[in-house]
């Protein structure tokens, strides 16, 4: 049974571009959540996608936006890119059943590595 | 709001001795709390959680928290530390109940390094 995947594992770019990052969840998860890293710090929350609708979001700019497809797989798109933008972009995947809010596990990718030059 | 405090942000130890992880959270609702643990280059794997059930929680490779609300902390041990243990680890607490869109908040980790 694959766990989650992420696509691509690093990736650089350079300021003022565009990236799409890819994730396809755990056999049986409906719900994908985005997170972001930066050096030395705890993961952040994006946003989290359920039935190919954004649920909840957290403190981020409108620059950050994503995609749910009806095979669960999501996408976390990125414009305009910032030297603040560079981190790593995990995706977990849950079970939810439809509930608001999360209490159950997460399982989570490897991350894509993103360096904005 | 919500957020988690990691007391230390690196914990040394010998391999062999008691380890301890330390976490405090400040919850507007009864939260649901965690332990993530990351490896380098790896993603996040859950350790234990702690959802209003039993205050003391068991999880994987011989670690466990306890859950106490008069002190609002869930400190990580295990009684005896492996060198595989070396690795990032994560509090985390999320909202138990109501609406919001506040996600799970992590705190800024705790290295663990384990000393042969």
């Amino acid at each position: 049974d694959a766990g989650v995947t992420q696509s691509p594992t690093h990736l650089i770019k350079t300021r003022g571009q565009q990236v799409t990052l890819r994730c396809s969840p755990k056999s049986g998860h409906d719900t994908v959540s985005w997170y972001q890293q930066a050096l030395g710090q705890g993961p952040q929350f994006i946003f989290q996608y359920y039935e190919e609708e954004e649920r909840q979001r957290g403190n981020f700019p409108d620059r950050f936006s994503g995609h749910q497809f009806p095979n669960y797989s999501s996408e976390l798109n990125v414009n305009a890119l910032l030297l603040g933008d560079s981190a790593l972009y995990l995706c977990a995947s849950s079970f939810d059943r439809g509930r608001v809010f999360y209490a159950g596990e997460l399982f989570f990718g490897e991350g894509s590595r993103l360096t904005v030059l | 709001a919500q957020s988690v405090t990691q007391l230390d942000s690196h914990v040394s130890v010998s391999e062999g001795t008691p380890v301890l992880l330390r976490c405090n959270y400040s919850s507007s609702y009864s939260p649901s709390l965690f332990w993530y643990v990351q490896h380098p280059n790896k993603g996040l794997q859950l350790l234990l959680k702690y959802t209003s059930a039993a205050t003391l929680v068991k999880g994987i490779n011989g670690f466990e928290a306890e859950f106490k609300k008069s002190e609002t902390s869930f400190h990580l041990t295990k009684p005896s530390a492996h060198m595989s243990d070396a690795a990032e680890y994560f509090c985390v607490v999320s909202r138990n109940s109501g609406g919001g869109a506040d996600g799970l908040t992590f705190g800024k980790g705790t290295h663990l390094i384990i000393q042969p």
